[in-house]
């Protein structure tokens, strides 16, 4: 089992609909979550950053985390085309030893129609 | 606002060849990363460097070096290029290990 599971699409929406990205892991040491929106060519930009468990909001952006499920999603609301991209979940423990590496999921292909 | 700053962005070598990726940043960030990206198998974290004078092992590192010059800047070298390291390399900063990490742009290899 792969240590952070992310269904990769792709996800084709309407404009204005809201979007549902989620990963999974398996590593209980993990406490920081990133998720980041990568355009076709370009480098992975960070968008939502969180600690633990909670909800974090960001415009139109919220990032959940649920450590007792080890689960995590992004909620793109009124989804526009310039959302359109791959979004990469993130995520690492604590200082120390091999919690200093970042894992990464595979990536969402996600397609928002005008 | 440079970030990090990755040199070149493109790059076709022959199989044997040697050649050197270079990254920057200028966020003083303490560690350092390496990853490729290939299709449908996401970034693939090949070394990094949790401080100046430390490096370590990611999960794919065959066929790499690496070399922490400095805070600044994080080198990786390819020995002997095989075409298997056809790929988009992309360096990545953070300050600490509970803080977000940055990209560069990456370089795109090509490698015949």
């Amino acid at each position: 089992q792969k240590e952070v599971e992310q269904d990769p699409g792709p996800l084709s929406v309407p404009e204005g609909a809201i979007v549902s990205l989620n990963c999974t892991y398996s590593n209980s040491a993990f406490q920081y979550f990133m998720w980041y929106r990568q355009y076709s060519r370009k480098g992975p930009e960070l968008l939502m950053y969180t600690y633990s468990s909670g909800n974090k909001e960001d415009g139109r952006f919220t990032a959940q985390v649920d450590k007792s499920s080890k689960y995590i999603s992004l909620f793109i609301r009124d989804s526009q085309p310039s959302d359109s991209a791959t979004y990469l979940c993130a995520m690492s423990g604590n200082s120390g030893g091999s919690n200093y590496k970042l894992t990464f999921g595979k990536g969402t292909l996600l397609t928002v129609n005008p | 606002n440079a970030g990090v700053t990755q040199t070149p962005k493109f790059q076709v070598l022959k199989t044997g060849q040697s050649m050197t990726l270079q990254c920057a940043q200028d966020m003083n960030h303490n560690s350092m990363y390496w990853y490729r990206q290939d299709p449908g198998m996401g970034l693939r974290l090949i070394y990094y460097s949790a401080s100046e004078g430390t490096t370590d092992k990611g999960e794919v590192p065959n066929g790499y070096n690496v070399s922490r010059l400095n805070k600044r800047e994080f080198s990786l070298r390819l020995e002997s290029a095989a075409p298997s390291q056809t790929s988009v390399y992309f360096c990545a900063s953070r300050w600490t290990p509970n803080t977000e990490a940055f990209f560069g742009q990456g370089t795109r290899l090509t490698v015949v």
